[in-house]
């Protein structure tokens, strides 16, 4: 394992409040991706991050933003989540953007009620 | 844009069958492929690889082979276990397009049963 964490597993919030999920990693991996998984989907990039404060978009990007601090850390907050954030997130490193590679933490359920 | 199409599942097998999951793909360059297996509760695992055309990846007895002229990458495996059940995914990345991210398709449940 690349020793990815990710907090919390599980979270129930309610319509209309932020919502901050963490990833942690402790492989110095430059990379990071934030990817949501729905049924029907498979995973899809929310947003990524190429180091230390450098992140863009990805495809489903809308309603949420991230931060990147430091290289171990990788934040997405849902700013004000709605039903249909309702999704399992799953946080991924990797040593380079394209090419090789992603590995993935075990993921957060999240449910917006 | 790219993208990578998977068939369908539920796939239902019994024990010591043949499996077979096609994906095909859509790029523009040359991407690099890969499956991917979720076990229940679990993140995606790197199962196996392919950077170039005609290469086969191959790990705990699946295999892959890229295949350019039919834009495939099929998962087999001739005995599944049911420690196989799983959800596996395809997936490419092209580093010279969209930025190298990996795009996945939908995923395919596979149960074996005993």
């Amino acid at each position: 394992d690349a020793g990815i964490t990710q907090s919390p597993r599980h979270k129930v919030t309610e319509t209309g409040t932020p919502v901050t999920l963490r990833c942690h990693q402790t492989e110095n991996h430059r990379y990071m991706y934030w990817y949501r998984q729905d049924p029907g989907h498979g995973l899809r990039l929310i947003h990524y991050s190429y180091g230390v404060k450098d992140t863009d978009k990805g495809e489903v990007s809308d309603g949420y933003s991230v931060s990147r601090s430091k290289t171990e850390d990788f934040l997405l907050t849902l700013e004000s989540a709605t039903s249909s954030q309702t999704s399992v997130y799953f946080c991924a490193t990797g040593t380079a953007l394209g090419g090789t590679e992603a590995f993935f933490g075990q993921g957060t359920r999240l449910t917006v009620v | 844009g790219n993208s990578v199409t998977q068939m369908e599942g539920p796939v239902t097998l019994s024990e010591e069958a043949f499996l077979t999951i096609n994906c095909t793909y859509t790029a523009t360059g040359y991407p690099s492929l890969f499956w991917y297996v979720q076990y229940p509760g679990e993140g995606l695992q790197l199962l196996l690889k392919a950077t170039k055309a005609d290469d086969k990846g191959s790990n705990k007895g699946f295999e892959a082979t890229y295949r350019k002229e039919t834009t495939s990458f099929h998962l087999e495996k001739g005995s599944v276990q049911v420690s196989d059940s799983a959800v596996y995914f395809c997936a490419l990345s092209d580093k010279y397009n969209q930025g190298g991210k990996l795009i996945f398709g939908q995923g395919t449940e596979l149960s074996v049963k005993p």
